[in-house]
């Protein structure tokens, strides 16, 4: 597509339960970002993802975290167990293989009540 | 440890004034370093950027200037125009590879 494509754009979720936020990133870029912006806060690193080799996890705040990316395409980030203070904004982001320009999404605003 | 700082919140200057936003980063290891600006309920969009081979980048009425020596980074504006009212985040990253580390952002306001 175009650009990074996120969704949904805005989920409320019941703390305790799990969420699924996706991303589309921009057809032939080989890096996927995930990153989360709290209230007052800047970009948090969450995890990275580049072409086929192991994921760089190392951002990721809790076990209750995980994502995937499938054929290296869309990527999932999974959150078990929602506490409030997972509230933020997930933004997602994709470039190509050696460039720090990155192209992000619109993000996903998750609030846990 | 915040590896990029950007210590002003927030920033307010006139219309046709210079803006200056700054940044400082304590990993020198940093070779790289860019500025993105984010709009309300958008993602931020890539701006300018630096290479630490430099210490000026200019693009259009945007230039970001690198001292190696201080880890310090600012981005001027000149002239500032209205729809330059955004929050803009200074980031760094070290070599080609890896994730970008993001400051905590500057919030500009451009008054007419």
């Amino acid at each position: 597509g175009a650009g990074v494509s996120q969704s949904p754009s805005n989920k409320v979720t019941e703390k305790g339960k799990d969420v699924e936020l996706r991303c589309d990133p921009i057809s032939g870029h080989t890096a996927l970002y995930w990153y989360r912006q709290s209230l007052g806060q800047g970009l948090e690193f969450l995890i990275y993802f580049q072409g086929n080799s192991a994921p760089d996890k190392s951002g990721l705040p809790s076990d209750r975290f995980s994502a995937e990316r499938t054929g290296g395409s869309v990527s999932t980030l999974t959150i078990q167990r929602t506490q409030q203070e997972d509230s933020a904004v997930y933004l997602c982001a994709s470039s190509l293989a050696g460039t720090a320009r990155y192209t992000f999404g619109s993000g996903t605003r998750l609030t846990v009540v | 440890d915040q590896q990029v700082k950007q210590n002003s919140p927030s920033l307010s200057v006139q219309e046709g004034r210079i803006s200056i936003l700054n940044c400082d980063y304590t990993n020198s290891m940093f070779d790289y370093f860019l500025w993105y600006k984010k709009y309300p309920a958008e993602g931020p969009t890539f701006l300018i950027s630096i290479s630490s081979i430099k210490d000026k980048n200019e693009d259009g009425r945007f230039t970001v200037f690198l001292n190696k020596s201080a880890k310090h980074l600012s981005l001027h504006i000149v002239p500032s125009q209205p729809g330059d009212s955004a929050v803009y985040f200074c980031a760094a990253m070290r070599g080609s590879q890896g994730n970008l580390i993001f400051g905590k952002g500057t919030k500009l306001s451009v008054k007419p």
